[in-house]
């Protein structure tokens, strides 16, 4: 079954440090990968996405992912972290040949910064 | 980017009754449409694709009698928890895509109590 698999469920750092988060899909050919943002009651945002090409991916707020194929992963790093980056993370895969908006959601992490 | 709006943030309803949430997009027509569920502390679940001028597509284990959808329009979906129960109590959110090239759109959501 087409599944999503996220690591860590619950991280805590301190301001400036690095943050990895795990994304694993399971096999299902053709996949698109997105990590989603949702910060305490707003609703689900866009960090960055994954359709063909460079298997690094930079989006917003300095964040970036690398997609590797043979792992099937599609982790979610930031260099330094800040307070404001305190919210629960989403990994999503759309799986087809075309982008179709369907998506799979991992269990999402819970990413808390102390300042 | 996209907006997509959901209408209302919040609702408390009796036991029994019915609940109708609505999703609009506000600046891009969708002939699709995307339903999820999301339980406190865990990740969404998709619960049926919407399509504009067809039946719903429902996801295994998801009652399309319970959670009646329609989509009468190409900017609005409207989601109806019939008969509502304590159990149906959850974070519904509702998501559409400009097009195959780009991700998906989410609404803010609707916080259904059911009391």
């Amino acid at each position: 079954a087409q599944s999503v698999s996220q690591h860590n469920h619950h991280v805590i750092l301190s301001e400036a440090a690095s943050l990895e988060l795990g994304c694993n899909y399971s096999y299902g050919g053709t996949v698109n990968l997105f990590w989603y943002v949702q910060y305490p009651g707003q609703h689900l945002q866009l960090l960055l996405k994954y359709f063909s090409g460079d298997p690094l991916v930079k989006g917003i707020k300095g964040f970036e992912a690398e997609f590797i194929k043979s792992k099937f992963s599609f982790n979610l790093r930031k260099p330094s972290v800040q307070w404001s980056d305190t919210a629960e993370y989403f990994c999503a895969a759309d799986y087809g040949s075309s982008n179709t908006g369907k998506l799979i959601f991992g269990q999402g992490t819970t990413l808390q910064v102390k300042p | 980017g996209a907006v997509v709006s959901q209408h209302p943030s919040r609702v408390i309803c009796k036991s029994g009754t019915s609940v109708k949430i609505e999703c609009r997009s506000l600046d891009f027509q969708a002939t699709t449409m995307f339903w999820y569920r999301q339980f406190p502390k865990q990740s969404l679940m998709l619960m049926a694709t919407s399509n504009e001028g067809s039946k719903a597509t429902y996801e295994q284990g998801v009652e399309k009698d319970k959670f009646l959808i329609n989509h009468a329009s190409l900017t609005l979906s409207t989601l109806t928890v019939t008969s509502a129960h304590p159990e149906d109590s959850s974070f519904y959110i509702c998501s559409a895509s400009l097009n195959r090239d780009t991700e998906a759109f989410f609404g803010q959501g609707t916080r259904l109590t059911v009391v």
